[in-house]
């Protein structure tokens, strides 16, 4: 079974550029959660979407950040424009409601921000 | 509020040495779950270990065992007889009462395993 796949896994950019992340989920999984993570820290949960709705973006910064997930499977997540504060790692999860597992976050390898 | 505190940032010890990475929480809540993640330096986070709140048994994998105790709001991850492959950032997380998917990391313990 594929894990959960992100691209690109390592972005360099200027401030003020805009910067996207993609994230496909592991199959079947119906929530989808991006983190993101600090050098030295924990995650911390930026947005969690139950198939395509957004159920919980309450860390999301709305005025430069966005996110979608069309179709309840890829997500993307936008940054725009970038400032040097955005410079982190940043991870997506998905998770499924079924069997065993339920509620167990699988994690994909990130994306290394770095924002000169 | 739930937090999770992870009071060892950095621990070193000799290959084959025992090793126990600290975990205390806070939670209003009576129901809950604690988990412990395993970051390698690929970045991916890799699941160890679920517990509810519930459960207070100790369970043992292998190498691994954890201890939860309620009365001290504690989940601490013991590793015996370590490897260099078990060096690593290790997190602890707390999960919310009414939504099980939401979680709460802590800051992480980087185990350095010298062989």
């Amino acid at each position: 079974e594929a894990g959960v796949v992100q691209s690109p896994r390592y972005k360099i950019i200027e401030k003020k550029q805009p910067v996207a992340f993609w994230c496909n989920p592991i199959s079947g999984h119906n929530t989808l959660y991006w983190y993101r993570q600090n050098l030295g820290q924990g995650p911390e949960l930026l947005i969690r979407y139950e198939n395509e709705e957004a159920v919980d973006d309450s860390q999301l910064p709305k005025d430069r950040f966005s996110a979608e997930r069309l179709k309840g499977v890829d997500s993307t997540l936008k940054i725009q424009p970038a400032e040097l504060g955005d410079s982190a790692v940043y991870l997506c999860a998905s998770s499924s409601r079924d069997g065993s597992s339920y509620n167990e976050q699988f994690f994909g390898p990130g994306t290394r921000l770095t924002v000169l | 509020a739930q937090k999770v505190t992870q009071a060892q940032t950095e621990i070193s010890v000799v290959e084959k040495e025992d090793v126990t990475l600290d975990c205390v929480y806070e939670t209003r809540d009576t129901t809950y779950y604690l988990f412990w993640y395993k970051q390698p330096p690929s970045g991916e986070l890799v699941f160890l270990i679920r517990r509810n709140s519930f459960d207070e048994q100790n369970e043992i994998s292998g190498r691994y065992s954890w201890n939860f105790q309620k009365s001290t709001s504690s989940f601490n991850f013991t590793i015996t007889a370590s490897q260099v492959v078990d060096s690593a950032v290790y997190f602890c997380a707390l999960s919310d009462a009414y939504n099980f998917n939401k979680f709460y990391f802590g800051s992480g313990t980087k185990l350095n395993v010298k062989p």
